[in-house]
């Protein structure tokens, strides 16, 4: 099992570029979220699905576009980057049943000038 | 809304030494979950221990056990043996109840910083 994988590790973008954060299960869990983590705020909830073609917003969706098509894969989709979404980006699945546990994926580091 | 709150940004502790990390939380769910998650410096987010609220007794993982207050909504983390390799970030986590949209979730502190010194 190859687990909850990201790519890219690190990103950098200029204002105005838009990019897809990849996100990919080999675990076929239901629920799937994105996270991002800035210094001092711990982890806060972008989006997240509850299986392949549901999904709702979060915490801070503003900036960001989502959609599951796949139990494997919930892309992060940047539409037009902004300084302010600078941040590391966390993906993380779980399964509906057992110890509900969330596993994370390795992280992307994004920074937009 | 959900929220946790860990009081201590930064601790240290020395090697085979006992240390507790605070945190609290509010929620008005009677069934929820907490967990205790761990970020060393290369940023992976590392399960340490988990606790179920609708049992009473404090959950344990070898050397990292909690106190789950319920009534007073507090849920430390205790590591006893303190070793180099505990030194991380520690973020203290909230989800709620299963099949609810909370459950979807989780709800993080904004963390401790915990260094472990010789």
């Amino acid at each position: 099992n190859a687990g909850v994988t990201q790519t890219p590790k690190f990103q950098v973008l200029k204002t105005g570029q838009s990019m897809t954060l990849q996100c990919a299960q080999d675990m076929n869990h239901e629920y799937m979220s994105w996270y991002r983590q800035d210094p001092g705020m711990g982890l806060r909830l972008i989006h997240y699905s509850v299986g392949a073609g549901i999904t709702d917003q979060g915490e801070v969706p503003n900036g960001y576009n989502v959609s599951r098509s796949t139990t494997e894969d919930f892309p992060l989709r940047l539409l037009s980057a902004a300084p302010s979404q600078t941040s590391v980006y966390f993906c993380a699945s779980r399964s509906s049943t057992g110890t509900y546990e969330q596993y994370f994926g390795p992280g992307t580091r994004l920074t937009v000038t | 809304a959900q929220t946790v709150t860990q009081s201590q940004p930064e601790m240290s502790v020395q090697e085979a030494e006992t240390v507790t990390l605070s945190c609290t939380y509010d929620t008005s769910e009677n069934n929820y979950y907490l967990f205790w998650y761990k970020q060393p410096p290369s940023r992976q987010m590392i399960l340490v221990i988990r606790q179920e609220a609708y049992k009473q007794q404090n959950a344990t993982e070898n050397r990292f056990s909690v106190n789950f207050q319920k009534a007073a909504k507090s849920f430390s983390l205790k590591i006893s043996d303190s070793q180099l390799g505990d030194t991380a970030m520690y973020f203290c986590a909230f989800m709620g109840p299963a099949r609810t949209g909370t459950a979807s979730k989780l709800t993080f502190g904004t963390g401790t910083r915990l260094q472990v010194t010789l």
